[in-house]
């Protein structure tokens, strides 16, 4: 029973492609997230969804774009990749109108771009 | 502005003692909750404990208790009787309802080794 999953896992691409990672929340949670981790293991949030609706952008290049077909599931597509965005993508869920105070993270997936 | 701070990048202790791991935080939200997550070698986010601004009491969950200090800005983790699996990178985050969301801002994280 995974609470929050991602696919794939692992992801090798070379420069310049398109790819997408996908996440899914089982929790029946309202708001989702998406948070990078670079290769210092320093954690940032990047995008926040609450009921398909974007709450949160923070400066991320447009190349990134997320997209919540339903509550449950939180998608991240990353166009024309380049090497510095080698690093691994947690997608994380928790519900608004109990403050917040469950936020549970997916196993990540690990980005290299070569 | 939200800021955690974590000021030891590496810690060590004996197995079977105690360990404290020290956050600091800055915001001025009212309301904010902070948390500490465990991430081991293999890559997971493990959520620890969670403490609300407004909680009279300490929080605490197993062998895992939370120091918090609220006049001091600070939460420290503190952990009973290590493991070995203990060892881990341990952040400290802080959420806050400020931006219509509960997105955390993280710490840099302490990793801990625990030593048999």
């Amino acid at each position: 029973d995974t609470a929050v999953s991602q696919t794939p896992k692992y992801l090798v691409t070379q420069m310049g492609n398109d790819k997408s990672i996908k996440c899914e929340q089982n929790l029946g949670h309202d708001t989702m997230y998406w948070y990078k981790q670079d290769s210092k293991k320093f954690l940032k949030i990047m995008f926040s969804y609450n009921n398909k609706e974007l709450i949160i952008n923070e400066t991320v290049p447009n190349r990134f774009s997320p997209k919540s077909p339903d509550k449950a599931h939180l998608n991240l597509h990353i166009n024309s990749l380049e090497l510095g965005d080698s690093a691994v993508y947690f997608c994380a869920s928790s519900n608004r109108d109990l403050g917040g105070n469950e936020q549970f993270f997916g196993p990540g997936t690990r980005l290299t771009v070569l | 502005a939200q800021k955690i701070t974590q000021t030891q990048p590496g810690m060590f202790v004996q197995e079977k003692e105690a360990v404290t791991l020290d956050c600091t935080y800055d915001t001025s939200d009212p309301s904010y909750g902070l948390f500490w997550y465990k991430q081991p070698s293999s890559g997971e986010m493990i959520f620890l404990i969670y403490q609300g601004s407004y909680d009279q009491q300490n929080a605490t969950e197993g062998r895992y208790s939370l120091n918090f200090q609220k006049a001091r800005k600070s939460a420290n983790l503190v952990i009973s009787a290590s493991q070995l699996g203990d060892s881990a990178m341990y952040f400290c985050a802080m959420s806050s309802s400020g931006a219509g969301s509960y997105q955390l801002t993280f710490g840099k994280g302490t990793k801990l080794s625990v030593i048999p």
